[in-house]
């Protein structure tokens, strides 16, 4: 498996509360992803980096704040968490861009 | 805005049956990508094609790239326990280079 660590790989929070996601890689990928999860939606893109301190809006990026300050590191944040957000939260990594993605074990967030 | 859907949604098959999964893009594609998703796991990468009417085969997985680039389709031929997951396609987003769109998935039960 790609060198891909998510933490925390399971979080409880309550509502409007911020919430920040991990996610590290020992890849050197250039391209790293988070999606979401939920039944019936497959996976959607919620931001995505090609590069550091180079970041892009998906199709939920709404409520998302992304920052990549280092090739290794890209974190998610709520900056204040709804019940809607509840999810699993993947992120994955890519060497070439869109393609041949690694995936993360993935985030289990609630938001009470 | 470009959209990627697959059937069906759920597949029953009883093992050793054969099943085919659909994936269509309402845009052409210049890759189409499978990935599977066991349950509780993360998304794994399985294979991509490129080419119009491309055929890929992994051992009893056999990949389809339609000819005009927006279809693509999934056989198992002898299906076993082993295949039991979400199978879910993806292809690059026409409007945004770098953005990977994920259908929903195709969820496989396999009864022994």
């Amino acid at each position: 498996d790609a060198g891909i660590t998510q933490s925390p790989r399971h979080k409880v929070t309550e509502t409007g509360t911020p919430v920040t996601l991990r996610c590290h890689q020992t890849e050197n990928h250039r391209y790293m992803y988070w999606y979401r999860q939920d039944p019936g939606h497959g996976l959607r893109l919620i931001h995505y980096s090609y590069g550091v301190k180079d970041t892009d809006k998906g199709e939920v990026s709404d409520g998302y704040s992304v920052s990549r300050s280092k090739t290794e590191d890209f974190l998610l944040t709520l900056e204040s968490a709804t019940s809607s957000q509840t999810s699993v939260y993947f992120c994955a990594i890519s060497g070439q861009g869109a393609q041949e993605l690694f995936f993360g074990s993935g985030t289990q967030l609630s938001v009470l | 805005g470009q959209q990627v859907m697959q059937i069906p949604q759920y597949q029953h098959v009883q093992e050793g049956e054969d099943f085919t999964t659909y994936c269509n893009s309402s845009t052409t594609l210049s890759n189409i990508q499978w990935y599977k998703q066991r349950p509780g796991g993360h998304p794994v990468f399985l294979i991509q094609l490129v080419k119009s009417g491309e055929v890929k085969k992994q051992k009893r997985l056999t990949f389809q790239f339609g000819e005009a680039k927006k279809n693509s389709s999934l056989h198992i031929t002898a299906t076993q326990t082993t295949d039991v997951g979400t199978y879910f396609c993806a292809g690059p987003r026409a409007d945004s280079w770098g953005k990977l769109q994920f259908g929903a998935g195709t969820q496989v039960v396999v009864t022994p």
